[in-house]
């Protein structure tokens, strides 16, 4: 089975920053790799799909990059409704595995 | 537009069964595959289950296999979760999520329910 891993766990930065957050396959995925965001009590987001794809209506800060093993997800210009918890998502037509997440809070 | 509500969820003692569903509306349902996804309290995400469109294919996380089973009702645009011999660890919030039509490339689950949660216990 493929392991996804995620990294940092938490991150903490201001409004205004720029945040990367890294995510590492156990194996080769092409560009298999999604990324959504959840704040709490909130089913997860949509944000990127095929490593760099934006989903529709995602703000233009948002941004992934990668192939194969290592996946990065930038955050461009942190606003208030970016602090959430982020996850990595290898999908295929046989296999959905998830990052165990990074929180991005307040500094 | 899009709408997953799941519902069924509950307390429900160790050893017990019981059977979550997620009515969708604003796609058409069949031509869909759909998955089952649940978060325990407090931690990451975790993949449960997928089913193909017309209901034929089926897989589960290793977590669950022998113990859930992933079906649907094209005619009511529902999807069921049947969750048998329950354990403590399956204590959850469980999500239905949307996945690609029948005729596409592999796409993540883009549309979710907002979840309904799953307590085992004594």
């Amino acid at each position: 089975d493929i392991q996804m891993t995620q990294s940092p766990s938490t991150l903490s930065a201001s409004v205004g920053d720029t945040v990367t957050i890294t995510c590492r396959a156990s194996q080769s995925i092409s560009n298999w790799l999604a990324w959504y965001q959840q704040k709490p009590g909130k089913a997860p987001k949509l944000l990127i799909y095929r490593a760099s794809g934006l989903e529709t209506g995602v703000p233009s800060r948002f941004s992934g990059s990668g192939s194969g093993t290592e996946f990065t997800l930038t955050i461009t210009s942190l606003q208030p409704d970016d602090f959430a918890s982020y996850y990595c998502q290898h999908y295929s037509s046989s296999s959905w595995t998830f990052g165990q997440g990074t929180k991005v809070e307040i500094k | 537009q899009v709408q997953l509500v799941e519902s069924g969820g509950g307390v429900v003692q160790p050893g017990r069964s019981l059977r979550l569903s997620c009515v969708v509306s604003g796609f058409t349902f069949d031509s869909y595959g759909m998955h089952w996804v649940r978060q325990a309290p407090g931690k990451g995400l975790e993949w449960v289950a997928v089913i193909s469109y017309e209901g034929r294919n089926k897989d589960y996380a290793g977590s669950v296999k022998g113990r859930f089973t992933i079906s649907r009702d094209n005619s009511k645009n529902t999807l069921y979760l049947q969750m048998n011999s329950l354990r403590a660890d399956d204590t959850a919030v469980y999500y239905c999520a949307k996945g690609p039509r029948y005729d596409s490339t592999p796409y993540p689950q883009d549309y979710w329910g907002q979840g309904t949660l799953v307590t085992v216990s004594s």
